[in-house]
């Protein structure tokens, strides 16, 4: 099964807070895990992404932790600012095929 | 350097009626891929385009659906006959390198079939 499950569908988070977005996969086979961001009007953007040689990647206030043995990777946004409202996507692909397996999103407000 | 832009950015059309999404992609870009967003569900690729070649139309729903990219530049999606399900948001992204590690994306065009 290709599924990537994502939640929460919706978070609100005070300002200054912690932001934690989970996902789980069913395919071992995934070796490419990233994070998009997406604002209103606009297209998804990388914004992270971690491969399953690490537990742990953290650029600025994001930060992916991944456990390869319970199939979970999670998005930690630390000290959360209202710019950082908007939806998130977790995804998955393999080396072989490159077909991007997207969760549902988490619509995200931070509340000032 | 222009990003990847998709045209138009909103369509309503009736169920019956066709339409064609249009995705410039980023210049010198070989790789093109074209995802779609039903309200409120993850976003499933289409296809992927190599140059003008398709490398991969597994995620096409189904023969109403055409992908296009002539001379390896800009692509087109021809929905004939549109239906109600087809509504949604379709995505475009491009990417310098094979794999989708450093894909670009469009705005994004929002299908209304009515």
């Amino acid at each position: 099964q290709q599924q990537v499950k994502q939640s929460p569908q919706s978070l609100i988070v005070q300002k200054g807070g912690i932001s934690i977005i989970n996902c789980a996969y069913e395919n071992t086979a995934f070796d490419y895990f990233p994070w998009y961001q997406q604002f209103p009007g606009k297209g998804p953007a990388l914004l992270i992404a971690i491969r399953p040689d690490v537990s742990e990647k953290k650029e600025g206030r994001f930060t992916i932790s991944f456990n390869k043995s319970a199939k979970q990777f999670s998005l930690h946004i630390m000290d959360s600012q209202p710019g950082d409202s908007a939806t998130y996507f977790c995804a998955a692909s393999t080396e072989s095929n490159y077909q991007l397996i997207w969760g549902a999103g988490t619509k995200l407000i931070i509340k000032p | 350097e222009a990003g990847v832009t998709q045209f138009p950015s909103h369509s309503v059309i009736e169920k019956g009626q066709t339409v064609t999404l249009r995705c410039d992609p980023i210049s010198g870009h070989d790789n093109l891929y074209w995802y779609r967003r039903v309200m409120g569900k993850e976003i499933k690729f289409l296809l992927h385009f190599v140059k003008e070649s398709k490398q991969d139309e597994s995620g096409m729903p189904n023969n109403r659906f055409l992908a296009e990219r002539t001379g390896g530049t800009y692509s087109t999606l021809k929905v004939q006959p549109a239906e109600l399900e087809d509504s949604g948001v379709y995505f475009c992204a491009s990417s310098q390198v094979r794999d989708n590690t450093e894909a670009f994306f469009g705005q994004g065009t929002r299908l209304t079939v009515v």
